[in-house]
């Protein structure tokens, strides 16, 4: 299948800093990105539809001044936690859907923990 | 709202017994139901239904959809050690969104 990478996959930062996680399509082209994020023990939350070219669609009670997202290209989209506090650790996952896929199904990135301090 | 509810929330059995994880959904214009297991990273692709009543099949899990109940199942037999994950169900409808349910976690002792 598809394979799509995320860097760094683990990440431990200091309350007021900004991190920046890049997503990215190693075989294929992907005009649409998603990021998520997952609590222990929770489910996925969808944050933010990426859109290569174009603003990203945030979900509902998702900051977008907080959480940036970037889609410079059609293999990579960045998200940059901003003024990261302790309630942002968590671990972020970026899926890319890839249009000539058999199911057309979404690929997820391996993600990255991030822990603020 | 859209809405995807799975049970139970967790499992425990033993290596041999066959388990079957539920998946409840409610969402405008489906399109696909999804499974997916996860272990200790990010979610890998199982299954993808489209249409009520045609299993699908990999190996020792098996799943089937039924859009009039909506409801979908996850069959997996002969379960072993490696089988210890979470299993997440997700459903699309009319948008490129994917709705994951909470996930049951099971855990297969030796």
């Amino acid at each position: 299948g598809a394979v799509v990478s995320q860097h760094p996959s683990r990440v431990i930062c200091k309350s007021g800093t900004s991190v920046k996680i890049e997503c990215r399509s190693l075989d294929f082209q992907a005009t649409t990105m998603f990021w998520y994020r997952q609590f222990p023990k929770k489910s996925l939350m969808l944050m933010a539809t990426s859109n290569e070219g174009s603003k990203a669609t945030y979900e509902q009670g998702v900051e977008k001044d907080k959480f940036l997202i970037n889609h410079a290209s059609l293999t990579l989209s960045t998200l940059t936690v901003t003024s990261a506090h302790p309630e942002d650790s968590s671990f972020y996952i970026c899926s890319a859907r890839d249009p000539s896929g058999a199911y057309n199904e979404q690929f997820f990135g391996p993600g990255t923990r991030l822990t603020v301090l | 709202e859209d809405k995807v509810v799975q049970s139970p929330l967790s499992l425990v059995v033993h290596e041999g017994d066959t388990v079957t994880l539920n998946c409840s959904y409610e969402v405008t214009n489906f399109r696909s139901l999804l499974w997916y297991k996860q272990e200790k990273k990010a979610p890998t692709f199982l299954f993808m239904l489209t249409s009520s009543g045609i299993e699908k099949k990999s190996g020792r899990l098996s799943s089937i959809l039924d859009k009039k109940e909506l409801f979908s199942i996850l069959n997996i037999t002969a379960t072993q050690t490696g089988d210890s994950a979470i299993y997440l169900c997700a459903v699309e409808g009319n948008t490129d969104k994917l709705i994951f349910g909470t996930g049951t976690r099971l855990q297969v002792f030796p």
